[in-house]
């Protein structure tokens, strides 16, 4: 079946301009999660959907990031005022809790450039 | 507080050799521990994890790690080191039944010399 996708791929924007970074999580994957990998850097979490529930948005770094979940499914991490700082690899992972077991997938990241 | 620690940034070892990456984490609950692997431009592919049982777990492409609760520590081997393992190496740690946060280690770039 599919994995995680998201888009696009990369994508190089101005300093001050807003970005919208899209995953499709695996189908029946209830957990979804964003990651923000800077260079040279491990993962850092930025925000978890789970079913219905408020998602936990304790890794967003500032009130310019903000991040949604439609119908359970896709979800959309919105970055507003871009700064240089936020050049970085977004990964989008999802994973099926089953249980105490589960493990996240993650899509290819979606490359950020803010110049 | 939650953290891991992968203290090798950079590994490099001959083909055929034996490899072990380092892992150790501290975790306030019962752990849920994971390796990654990352090749250029991909996403994460995971390459085992261990939640409870055997110690010693075996993953894909030839990798085992082993959970050492004394020692807070997983850390990842392979008997033998091919050249399609030159990627880097992520451990990670997740609550069990407590999905929402993994923490993530700042990884470990292994070169492997022909």
């Amino acid at each position: 079946g599919a994995g995680v996708s998201q888009s696009p791929s990369n994508k190089v924007t101005e300093k001050g301009k807003d970005v919208e970074l899209r995953c499709d999580p695996i189908s029946g994957h209830t957990a979804l999660y964003w990651y923000r990998q800077s260079l040279g850097q491990g993962l850092e979490f930025l925000i978890y959907f789970q079913g219905n529930s408020a998602p936990d948005k304790s890794g967003l770094p500032s009130d310019r990031f903000s991040a949604e979940r439609t119908g359970g499914s896709v979800s959309t991490l919105t970055i507003q005022r871009t700064q240089q700082e936020d050049s970085a690899v977004y990964l989008c992972a999802s994973s099926a809790l089953r249980g105490g077991s589960y493990e996240q997938y993650f899509g290819p990241g979606t490359r950020l450039t803010v110049t | 507080a939650q953290s891991v620690t992968q203290p090798d940034i950079h590994i490099t070892v001959s083909e055929g050799a034996s490899l072990e990456l380092r892992c150790n984490y501290s975790y306030g609950a019962t752990p849920y521990l994971f390796w990654y692997v990352q090749s250029p431009g991909q996403g994460l592919q995971l390459l085992l994890k261990y939640f409870s049982g055997d110690t010693l777990v075996q993953g894909i492409k030839g990798f085992e790690a082993e959970f050492k609760r004394s020692q807070s520590s997983f850390n990842l081997r392979k008997p033998s080191v091919h050249w399609s393992d030159a990627a880097e190496y992520f451990c990670a740690v997740g609550g069990v039944y407590n999905f929402n946060k993994f923490y993530f280690g700042s990884g470990t770039k292994l070169n492997v010399k022909p």
